[in-house]
């Protein structure tokens, strides 16, 4: 079953922060975190396994909570780069090597 | 360093006709993907396959084919398209519990 992102769209203006949450009906080994810009490839950002960790990649940072089947990623003081639609693909456990099921996405529009 | 290379970028069908897209990896990755991507619809999973000379079913696999039949290739193919295969395709691939790796895509048209 498909991961339920929120919220669908944002719009910041620079400077600002943003907080996209991600979460699953199953129990999760892992989630994994791409952003999207237009007419391009997904890229990755960051990967938070079964354990609770917390990551972080330049000031976007990300939380899994295991007991909520939940995650949570951090845009902070967000610069016009940010602007992307970022997707949560999360792994249960009988799919821990991998397979990812995706998110529909989170807009995210970031303003000068 | 190509990573994940997708042939063609770009193509116009009309219903009925059959085409096969290409994606090679040269990072010598077990697991390898065909995505399509619609509108509002995220990334939803075709087929995929762990390994060479495997394949497996995804969430949306009805219309398409896949083969791999050398561990750096996996081709998809459909028979006879449709205008709901209209979509932009992905392929990535990955080792075990790593980012996925995602091509450039290619932007299907079927009218």
């Amino acid at each position: 079953q498909q991961p339920v992102q929120s919220p669908q769209a944002v719009i910041l203006r620079e400077g600002e922060d943003a907080v996209i949450n991600c979460s699953s009906s199953k129990a999760l080994y892992s989630v994994h975190w791409y952003r999207q810009k237009h007419g391009e490839a997904p890229v990755f950002l960051m990967i938070l396994l079964k354990g609770g960790e917390q990551k972080g990649h330049e000031k976007i940072s990300a939380s899994f909570n295991e007991k909520k089947q939940q995650s949570s990623l951090y845009l902070t003081a967000s610069q016009l780069s940010y602007s992307g639609t970022y997707f949560c693909g999360t792994s249960d456990l009988t799919d821990s090597w991998g397979k990812l099921q995706f998110g529909a996405g989170t807009q995210v529009v970031v303003t000068p | 360093n190509a990573g994940v290379t997708q042939t063609p970028k770009f193509r116009v069908l009309k219903t009925g006709q059959s085409m096969t897209l290409l994606c090679a990896q040269d990072m010598n990755h077990e697991y390898m993907y065909w995505y399509r991507q619609d509108p509002g619809m995220g990334l939803r999973l075709i087929h995929y396959s762990v390994g060479e000379g495997t394949t497996a079913k995804g969430e949306v696999p009805d219309g398409y084919n896949v083969s791999r039949l050398k561990k750096q290739n996996f081709l998809l193919g459909l028979e006879s398209a449709a205008p709901s295969q209209t979509s932009v395709y992905f392929c990535a691939s990955q080792e075990s519990n790593q980012p996925q790796h995602f091509g450039d895509g290619t932007r299907l048209s079927i009218l």
